[in-house]
């Protein structure tokens, strides 16, 4: 167990659906970042909160959008989806920025249909 | 911006011979040069990680790193491989902003009997 929880773990949709993917960070780490994994695109940065605030943006659709909370958990929301989204969609975790590293969770594996 | 290159996309190696992952980064300064390691459906686990001093660097499970600044390198190495150690393996960057991790598109690791 990395202490980042990520739920769910497995979540099947149809097209032009919205979902919500929930992150607890580690304990004490104030950074979640979210990333998505594909076959053919690897691991993408999508955005990264910092204590509540938006600190980067990376290559994160129009459609998606997400929000940290003030007891730091986060949620990607995804809406509008396509087949393309299916991706493992991961969070992780950091004390400060990313230099000192990142906690993973487990992933949710998102599958449109 | 920062980039990461893993040129093996697959690698197989005997149990018990020696392994050399590679990675070629991109960055304009001293970067922050990290090794990760997924088994499949699980997330990603930090090996190790280089900052700054010894360009030789240990991580976890018997791993290391040596970073080259001449060849741009941090190549992954580890004397003696086990059949546990069959899994995919990313090499990843940051830039001194500290915002966010570029990875490399992952090295798969089988490991022959």
């Amino acid at each position: 167990d990395s202490g980042v929880t990520q739920t769910p773990k497995h979540l099947i949709t149809a097209t032009g659906q919205r979902v919500t993917l929930r992150c607890s960070p580690r304990s004490g780490d104030l950074s979640v970042y979210w990333y998505q994994q594909s076959l053919d695109q690897g691991l993408q940065f999508l955005i990264q909160y910092y204590n509540g605030e938006e600190r980067a943006k990376g290559n994160i659709l129009e459609r998606f959008s997400a929000q940290q909370f003030p007891d730091l958990h986060s949620e990607l929301n995804l809406s509008s989806l396509e087949l393309g989204d299916s991706a493992l969609y991961f969070c992780a975790s950091s004390v400060g920025g990313a230099n000192y590293g990142y906690t993973f969770g487990s992933g949710t594996r998102l599958t449109v249909v | 911006a920062q980039s990461v290159t893993q040129p093996d996309i697959h690698i197989t190696v005997s149990e018990g011979a020696s392994l050399e992952l590679r990675c070629n980064y991109s960055y304009g300064a001293t970067p922050y040069l990290f090794w990760y390691v997924q088994s499949p459906g699980q997330g990603l686990q930090l090996l190790l990680k280089y900052f700054s001093g010894d360009t030789l660097v240990q991580g976890i499970k018997g791993f290391e790193a040596e970073f080259k600044r001449s060849q741009s390198s941090f190549n992954l190495r580890k004397p003696s491989v086990h059949w546990s150690d069959a899994a995919e393996y990313f090499c990843a960057v940051g830039a001194s902003s500290g915002d966010k991790l570029t990875f490399g598109t992952g090295t798969r690791l089988a490991v022959r009997p």
